[in-house]
């Protein structure tokens, strides 16, 4: 089993359309939560970090579920420009502190 | 600069020739990391800098590959006697500390013919 796990997709959504995706870690160790974007042969960049608390920046709302271990990933109002791989990334500190594993990353296309 | 740069943006070479990949991570940051990303693929962590500690080289696929971060700044990544299956695009990220939010170079492009 892999340490973070994402459904691949692709998610094909019309513009406007909610999506949320989740991301299932297997460290229950695991002390940083974060969601980045990655664009088509692009370095992936940060959308934002999960809270425990959850936390929403705009269309974007990112939460935790420590007991089940999940981080989710809700987009609304998708716009054509939210199309792009979203990657999962979580961060554990009982071994090696501050290596972060990588989700393989879910595809978006958001279309007209 | 303003952010991490890699050098060369792209480079081929010959199966079994050496190469080396560069990373300027941004000034300041402590930590410092190495994935590798093939066509379609999720990035593939390689190494990982943090300050003076030991790097952790957990994820080098073989003892083909080697870095080093030299004065706790600039990083290499070598891969000596490339073989095909070593194309793929390198990505280094530096970030202010582990755990924190990690800021990507442009990626190194490689092509072992």
């Amino acid at each position: 089993r892999k340490e973070v796990e994402q459904d691949p997709g692709p998610f094909n959504v019309p513009e406007g359309a909610t999506v949320a995706f989740n991301c299932t870690y297997s460290n229950s160790a695991s002390q940083s939560f974060f969601w980045y974007r990655q664009d088509c042969r692009k370095e992936p960049k940060l959308l934002m970090s999960v809270y425990s608390s959850g936390n929403e920046d705009g269309r974007f709302t990112a939460q935790l579920n420590r007991a089940s271990q999940y981080i989710s990933l809700l987009i609304r109002d998708s716009k054509l420009s939210d199309s792009a791989t979203y990657l999962c990334v979580v961060t554990s500190t009982n071994t090696n502190a501050g290596k972060s594993t990588f989700g393989d990353g879910t595809t978006l296309t958001v279309k007209p | 600069g303003a952010g991490v740069s890699q050098s060369p943006s792209n480079k081929v070479t010959e199966k079994g020739k050496d190469v080396e990949l560069r990373c300027d991570p941004i000034s300041g940051h402590t930590a410092l990391y190495w994935y590798r990303q093939s066509l379609g693929q999720g990035l593939e962590f390689l190494i990982y800098f943090q300050g003076n500690s030991a790097p952790d080289k957990s994820g080098l696929p073989s003892d083909r590959f080697s870095a080093e971060r030299t004065g706790g700044s600039v990083s290499t990544l070598t891969i000596q006697r490339t073989q095909q299956e070593d194309s793929a695009v390198y990505l280094c990220a530096s970030s202010r500390g582990g755990g924190l939010e990690q800021f990507f170079g442009p990626g190194t492009r490689l092509t072992v013919l």
